[in-house]
């Protein structure tokens, strides 16, 4: 059975470079969530898709981050002109409902920025 | 103030022992409570929800006091498997999670 997955795993980016990381989440799954997680810490929110519509990006850091899901599955998150404070493994998660329950996460794009 | 506080540990505790730690809240409104389980270098995975009257499943036990805001757990005979940072999670509204900074426990033969 397919979990989460995401794309790239490994990402090293310049400071000033834009990136994009993709969340292929379980198939079915209405909710998907996008998380930052710095070294030693548990993971932060950051954003909150219902099928395509977002409903909540208050824990994006900055307008540089902006995330999409425009067909209710696959979603992207983008970080433009990166930072080095940008550097932190990004999770993503579905659920199957809209409810607080189960999130299942993917690996997670561990993205370097220099 | 951070939602969710938990002690970091790290707990170093050798097999067969019990090991238990805690954290707490700060919102009085949530309404669901977890134990989650990362694994170095993986991802989160759940554990166990944490109910009012206190749960358990297997070796694990849960405990939720909500006029403290506090949740704990509890892990009876450790495992070397049972090695892992342990994330406390709060629900504070219908969909989003809010995870604590995870309490390390490191079994050792």
């Amino acid at each position: 059975g397919a979990g989460v997955s995401q794309s790239p795993r490994y990402k090293v980016a310049k400071r000033g470079q834009d990136v994009a990381l993709r969340c292929d989440p379980i198939s079915g799954h209405v909710s998907l969530f996008w998380y930052q997680q710095a070294l030693g810490q548990g993971p932060e929110f950051l954003t909150y898709f219902q099928n395509e519509a977002q409903l909540d990006k208050s824990g994006l850091p900055s307008d540089r981050f902006f995330a999409e899901r425009p067909e209710g599955s696959v979603s992207t998150l983008k970080i433009q002109r990166t930072q080095q404070e940008d550097s932190a493994v990004y999770l993503c998660a579905s659920s199957l409902l809209v409810t607080c329950n189960e999130q299942f996460f993917g690996p997670g794009t561990r993205l370097t920025v220099l | 103030r951070k939602e969710v506080e938990q002690d970091p540990g790290p707990f170093n505790v050798p097999e067969g022992a019990t090991v238990a730690f805690n954290c707490t809240y700060s919102n009085s409104a949530s309404q669901s409570f977890f134990w989650y389980r990362q694994d170095c270098r993986k991802e989160p995975k759940l554990l166990m929800s944490v109910y009012s009257s206190g749960n358990e499943d297997g070796r694990f036990t849960a405990q939720l006091n909500r006029a403290s805001q506090y949740i704990s757990l509890l892990i009876r005979d450790s495992k070397l498997s049972d090695s892992a940072t342990y994330l406390c999670v709060v629900c504070p509204n219908d969909y989003k999670l809010s995870f604590g900074a995870g309490t390390t426990v490191t079994v050792r033969a």
